[in-house]
């Protein structure tokens, strides 16, 4: 049962520190997608590769944030530096072409 | 800009209740329409999923939704909730020839009582 696997599961960090969160799409899935689920904001795209090229990353704040596939079974999302707004459960989810996306289990952020 | 909407934030039920939660969309355009689920403290999973033909959609455990596309409406029912469906549902929209980005609603907290 292919699954997206997402690292650290749990992170606390304090403010001010990188935080780097990795997600292993499903094999095969050639699109991938960040988002961040808060309380007050629901869930928000972050960005979303096609291919490992970039498609958008409007939702993203471009001053720390930054994700990246480096190759095709790893997508990257760092922040640097952290702040305590950016506490929240960040979700990876992957797609084949044109069809249903699949969720990871999440990280959850918590800056201190 | 395209939106999805869902009626209601926090539905509260007894076992064995029907259960019908709304959800509009705002594309004209060919969509596809998705209901996610999230058990308290998880990852979200699909339910069901609409892309094109019969528009009566039946997804896992006993969960249907009918897409009604004059009405841009794709709600989500149960005939008989179990308390095991206490989760946060969501409705989430992708728009066609948009590169799969799914728009998504702000959910509904459904807790079902014993």
């Amino acid at each position: 049962d292919a699954r997206v696997t997402q690292t650290p599961r749990h992170k606390v960090t304090e403010m001010g520190q990188e935080v780097t969160m990795r997600c292993q799409p499903i094999l095969g899935h050639n699109t991938v997608f960040w988002y961040r689920q808060t309380m007050m904001q629901g869930l928000e795209l972050l960005a979303y590769f096609r291919n490992r090229a970039p498609l958008d990353d409007s939702g993203m704040p471009k001053d720390r944030f930054s994700a990246e596939m480096p190759d095709a079974t790893l997508a990257t999302l760092k922040i640097q530096p952290s702040e305590p707004r950016d506490s929240a459960v960040y979700f990876c989810a992957s797609a084949p072409p044109r069809d249903t996306q699949y969720f990871g289990p999440g990280t959850r952020l918590t800056v201190l | 800009a395209q939106s999805v909407s869902q009626h209601n934030h926090h539905v509260i039920l007894s076992e064995a209740a029907s259960l019908e939660l709304g959800c509009n969309y705002s594309y004209g355009g060919t969509v596809n329409l998705f209901w996610y689920v999230q058990y308290p403290g998880q990852h979200l999973q699909l339910l069901l999923k609409y892309f094109s033909g019969d528009p009566l959609v039946k997804g896992i455990k006993g969960f249907e939704a009918e897409f009604i596309k004059s009405k841009f409406s794709f709600n989500l029912r149960k005939p008989s909730v179990q308390w095991s469906d206490t989760a946060e549902y969501f409705c989430a929209v992708t728009l066609y020839n948009q590169g799969g980005k799914l728009i998504f609603g702000q959910g509904t907290e459904l807790s079902v009582k014993p």
